[in-house]
């Protein structure tokens, strides 16, 4: 059973960099075809953060490429993300996702979710 | 950026009647990559369809996709009560990917 399991602060402060991180269990994290973030801000529909792909290049949304990193840790089956100088915007629930089934197929496995509220 | 405009905005529907639900893309999606996801609250939306027609590993057959260019359409044949949930489809063919606003399916 594949199951990913985010985690990371749930309070960050204005201007500073939120850090989550998810971890793989039941699946090599090196034969996905690729993973990703993305969000649910308050009472907003789905925003996709970005992705990683096999031998770890990223991918970003361009509205945030120059605040977002995307990287794996095999060793750890995990990939993480941070996001820097965050403001009451970046608020929103974050998902850690997995593509498994195919090169033409999207995320067919989701995290539960981490609330991260930005504030002072 | 390609925007998906989903509608209707919300579906108040019976048990066993058929849904219907549309997805239209303001540019062609690149390959039918388009997937549909179920979204409850306080879990993990869940994938349905696959580049616009293919179920996804243990969806049951009363949901069904088809559609191709800049229409796309999810089906749900038969409503059942679990099926309560927002409905969101995604295009992942060009960059950034995105997803539509959402349907909610309300089952009376």
């Amino acid at each position: 059973q594949v199951l990913l399991q985010g985690s990371g602060p749930g309070l960050v402060k204005p201007s500073e960099t939120l850090s989550l991180t998810c971890t793989v269990s039941g699946y090599s994290i090196s034969d996905a075809y690729y993973w990703g973030w993305i969000r649910q801000a308050p009472g907003k529909g789905l925003e996709w953060i970005g992705s990683i792909y096999q031998r770890g290049i990223p991918h970003y949304n361009s509205a945030l490429s120059s605040r977002v990193s995307i990287s794996v840790d095999t060793s750890k089956n995990q990939f993480s993300l941070r996001l820097s100088s965050v403001t009451a915007a970046d608020t929103a629930i974050y998902y850690c996702a997995g593509v498994t089934c195919g090169g033409d197929c999207s995320f067919d496995y989701w995290g539960q979710g981490t609330l991260v509220t930005v504030s002072s | 950026e390609i925007v998906l405009t989903q509608s209707p905005g919300t579906l108040s529907l019976s048990p066993g009647e058929r849904a219907t639900l549309s997805c239209r893309a303001s540019q062609s999606v690149s390959s039918t990559y388009l997937a549909w996801y179920q979204h409850k609250p306080g879990q993990a939306p869940r994938l349905l369809i696959y580049r616009a027609s293919n179920r996804a590993a243990g969806i049951p057959d009363r949901f069904s996709g088809s559609g191709l260019g800049t229409d796309f359409t999810l089906t749900i044949s038969r409503l059942e009560p679990e099926d309560c949930a927002v409905y969101y489809c995604q295009q992942y063919g060009s960059s950034p990917r995105t997803f539509g606003q959402g349907t909610k399916v309300e089952i009376k």
